[in-house]
């Protein structure tokens, strides 16, 4: 199946700070989520960008379909944006529905 | 739009015993998927349902089952629980009407204890 790798895995930043996170795909993809996971467990959708750029606020993310990979960017962090962030896609198929694949999460840390 | 949900929100079985979850997708999805979410595997998919018909399966032993009402409701099962069926059970629904994007919106999921 796909392969869907975040990194980094951990990441602690100070209060204001930018921060970056990448997500690497093994093959082409029909949709992909960025998502982020509240203390409770509920997974919040940030983005769904298959390709291209998308801004929303402080966030922002960019997928580049050829290339594999895509970037989720948080600008002026606040300690609210503590959690974790995944990153799902679901590959491309002629078969109609194919299941989100999950990578393994960023862990943000934002120290006031 | 009312969003996802789950019910129960937390539930404590002992091993052997069999759980239902339930899942309520957004009006007028017709698609709803399930996920197990543990610390040691990370989210991974169930199955996914589609007008009454499992579309999709993942790679998980016969003891979880699901099914899908008319009213595109879910309900999964898992029988003869075992200690490492304890996880975050996640459901999403999606439109996936013709020309539709299969964006999935997530319930804030249904924690199962295994005692």
């Amino acid at each position: 199946g796909i392969q869907v790798e975040q990194s980094p895995p951990d990441l602690i930043l100070q209060e204001g700070a930018n921060s970056t996170l990448r997500c690497n795909f093994s093959d082409s993809v029909n949709n992909l989520q960025w998502f982020h996971q509240n203390p409770w467990g509920q997974l919040i959708n940030l983005f769904y960008i298959p390709s291209g750029t998308k801004q929303n606020g402080r966030l922002s993310a960019t997928t580049v379909a050829t290339e594999r990979y895509s970037l989720l960017y948080i600008s002026s962090s606040q300690t609210t944006d503590s959690g974790v962030y995944f990153c799902a896609v679901e590959r491309a198929s002629n078969f109609g529905n194919e299941k989100l694949t999950f990578g393994t999460g960023t862990r943000l840390t934002i120290i006031p | 739009k009312a969003g996802v949900t789950q019910t129960p929100r937390y539930l404590i079985k002992t091993r052997g015993q069999q759980v239902t979850l339930s899942c309520s997708p957004i009006s007028g999805h017709r698609s709803v998927s399930w996920y197990q979410q543990t610390p040691g595997q990370g989210l991974q998919f169930l199955f996914e349902y589609f007008s009454e018909t499992q579309r999709n399966k993942g790679n998980f032993p016969g003891r979880f089952s699901g099914r899908q009402f008319s009213n595109s409701r879910s309900e999964m099962n898992v029988s003869t629980l075992e200690l490492g069926d304890s996880a975050l059970y996640l459901c999403a629904s999606s439109w996936w009407g013709e020309g539709s994007r299969n964006e999935q919106f997530f319930g804030p999921g249904t924690r199962l204890t295994v005692l």
